[in-house]
């Protein structure tokens, strides 16, 4: 059974870090591309970051550019968005998600989220 | 950046009826685009990629059609599971997109 279980959201302070995890289970974690998505209280979705197969090619949203970095470890079946100088616009449900590439990208499987709130 | 805009944002309808959903993308893509549902307290679930092939175990209600920057989801019968937020997704450039979402009640 193909799993995916996000980990490390919590409340912080604006400009705090905080590091979140995605371990999964199921799948060949090396063969996909993986992604995070967040979603804001009462909001739509929103592309954050994409990490290729072997970590070699990276990309994510301007708003999060230079704050977050989207990482993996292959040999540990993880997925990993650090984060940095957070805002309270940063506040949102953050997912994790498996993309299989069948000719195009599609976000195949998904975690339950974790929450991330800023907030002094 | 391509910019995705669903219509409408919301709407209800009735138990059979037929349902269409619009997403316009901002420029011409090719076929790279998604459909998620998604209901309160849950994450997204994966209805139909490519424009218009059917992720597996969805049912054959749903279907997607489309292209250039015009692309449509139809749901045939509606059914009272299908109340949920309908999203479109592109992927034909690096940033993946999604659409404003659309609330559907019945």
């Amino acid at each position: 059974e193909v799993q995916v279980v996000e980990s490390g959201g919590g409340l912080v302070q604006p400009g705090g870090s905080l590091r979140l995890s995605c371990a999964v289970s199921g799948f060949t974690f090396r063969n996909y591309w993986m992604t995070w998505v967040r979603q804001a209280p009462g909001k739509g979705l929103e592309w954050v970051a994409s990490i290729k197969q072997d970590g070699s090619e990276k990309s994510s949203v301007d708003s999060v550019k230079g704050r977050f970095t989207i990482s993996r470890d292959n040999a540990e079946n993880s997925l990993y968005l650090q984060m940095s100088s957070l805002r309270a616009e940063d506040t949102a449900v953050y997912y994790c998600a498996r993309v299989t590439y069948t000719g195009t990208h599609q976000l195949d499987c998904w975690g339950q989220g974790t929450l991330v709130t800023v907030s002094s | 950046d391509i910019q995705m805009t669903q219509s409408p944002s919301s709407l209800s309808a009735s138990v059979g009826d037929r349902v269409t959903i619009t997403c316009r993308a901002s420029q011409i893509m090719s076929y790279f685009l998604n459909w998620y549902q998604q209901k309160p307290g849950k994450a997204p679930n994966l209805l139909i990629y490519a424009t218009s092939t059917l992720q597996s175990g969805v049912p054959s209600r749903f279907s997607g059609s489309g292209s250039g920057a015009d692309f449509t989801l139809t749901i045939s019968s509606v059914q009272p599971e299908d109340s949920a937020t309908y999203y479109c997704q592109q992927t034909h450039s690096t940033a993946h997109s999604f659409g404003q979402g659309t609330k559907l009640e019945i």
